[in-house]
């Protein structure tokens, strides 16, 4: 059983804006991880969190940024949104010591 | 440069049968693998893992089966339901570090 919810569900953005996605991850896991799903194909990791500290990073501009609070919830920022970050994200969660992470339902974000 | 493949983007079972999705990698510095599964509108759900130091781990109607000098795994499913048909996505890790790196997925669909 996951736990892990994302809000919003959908989103439709502008070229030119910024966004911001939240998580919350599940009860006990300290490490949040975000993903980019473009359609068609696997999950692509963007960074990863522990305690409040990007503490890994994927193949992605530094418009895309992140949070982590002390209660492990975290935030997505993109900025000045491109066409091409039209995909779904998704956040997960693990707890310390574990490898297996655990996914939240995703927010579909649409940038026109 | 796709580090883990899942060379066949669809494949369909009669229910009842053997269900077989294979994924291969290619840095095999990998020691963690995981299969997850996904239905439309759904984030990504754990299904199964394997160490390394295995090379088979089984959980219900599902076994994964890893062969590290052909750095390939399968993922087993018997028997297999219509509730099984999704899309199936294997994933490789360095044990401790941070990203999951994801096969472009597999859509599974199981045939009354």
């Amino acid at each position: 059983e996951t736990g892990v919810t994302q809000s919003p569900t959908h989103l439709i953005k502008t070229r030119g804006q910024q966004v911001t996605l939240r998580c919350s991850s599940q009860s006990g896991h300290n490490t949040v991880s975000w993903y980019q799903q473009a359609l068609g194909q696997g999950p692509q990791f963007i960074f990863q969190y522990y305690r409040e500290e990007e503490n890994g990073r994927g193949n992605f501009p530094p418009r895309f940024s992140g949070l982590q609070f002390p209660n492990y919830s975290s935030e997505l920022n993109v900025n000045a949104l491109e066409l091409d970050d039209s995909a779904l994200y998704l956040c997960a969660s693990r707890a310390g010591g574990t490898d297996t992470q655990y996914f939240g339902p995703g927010t579909r974000l649409t940038v026109l | 440069d796709q580090q883990v493949k899942q060379n066949s983007p669809s494949l369909s079972v009669q229910e009842g049968r053997i269900s077989i999705l294979n994924c291969d990698y290619t840095n095999s510095m990998f020691d963690y693998f995981l299969w997850y599964k996904k239905y439309p509108a759904e984030g990504p759900t754990f299904l199964i893992s394997i160490s390394s130091i295995k090379d088979k781990n089984e959980d219900g109607r599902f076994t994964v089966f890893l062969n590290k000098s052909a750095k390939h795994l399968s993922l087993h499913i018997v028997p297999s339901q219509p509730g099984d048909s999704a899309v199936y996505f294997c994933a490789a890790a360095f044990q401790g570090a941070q990203k999951l790196v994801f096969g472009q997925g597999t859509r599974l669909t199981i045939n009354p």
